[in-house]
């Protein structure tokens, strides 16, 4: 199975900054079949990313993703309060489907 | 807007069937894909696979001998069996729209159930 491995564990910013998050897989991800995920404390995750790039419905505009073959980056262009989340990416063009460790981005 | 809402039984024994139901709301089953993943401490997020209204499946292949997902079209729901349980299937259990097809992002979610497995 496609390990993912996730880059930093936490990130600690302040409101305005930018973040970069990666996502390493041990092997090439199929196509673009890569996605990102925010995860609220008490929530289900939410999608924010698919095939690698595309923004979910109703993503703000300052959420980017970017990558290929097995290197991957979520980008928060510019962060906010409500930003305060885990994230997790996912690979979905091989079976078993498999999700990163997370990132915690804490705001400052 | 589709919306996902799961029940089932949060405490089972060791060696016990872990059964949970989600309901499909607003929106068809048909024309999607429609997954179960967990979520523990120990070992993160991971898919349990995912099921059409036809009842076509897509089964994790480590997991497959003990998890069964199956469909109800006339109820609109679909559900996730898991036997023998062991402690280490304690995880908040989620369902969750398959984007686009089979083996796609998961774009709609449950609201979560906790399953503890203990004695």
């Amino acid at each position: 199975e496609i390990v993912l491995t996730q880059s930093p564990g936490t990130l600690s910013l302040s409101p305005g900054e930018r973040a970069t998050l990666s996502c390493r897989a041990s092997q090439s991800v199929t196509k673009t079949y890569l996605a990102w995920y925010q995860q609220k404390p008490g929530q289900a995750p939410r999608l924010l990313i698919y095939e690698v790039s595309s923004r979910a419905t109703g993503i703000p505009d300052r959420f980017s993703g970017s990558g290929s073959g097995t290197d991957f980056t979520l980008t928060i262009s510019t962060l906010e309060p409500e930003d305060s989340a885990v994230y997790y990416c996912h690979q979905y063009g091989n079976s078993p489907l498999t999700f990163g460790g997370g990132t915690k981005v804490e705001i400052k | 807007q589709v919306q996902l809402q799961q029940w089932g039984a949060g405490l089972l024994k060791p060696s016990g069937t872990l059964s949970l139901t989600c309901g499909v709301f607003g929106g068809p089953l048909s024309g999607y894909y429609w997954a179960w993943v967990r979520q523990s401490p120990g070992k993160g997020l991971e898919w349990l696979g995912e099921i059409n209204y036809r009842g076509s499946t897509n089964d994790h292949p480590f997991l497959k001998s003990r998890v069964t997902i199956s469909v109800d079209t006339s109820r609109n729901q679909f559900s996730l069996r898991l036997t023998s349980a062991t402690a280490a299937d304690t995880a908040v259990y989620y369902c969750a729209r398959v984007r686009a097809g089979a083996y796609d992002a998961l774009d709609v979610w449950g609201q979560g159930t906790m399953v503890i497995v203990s004695s």
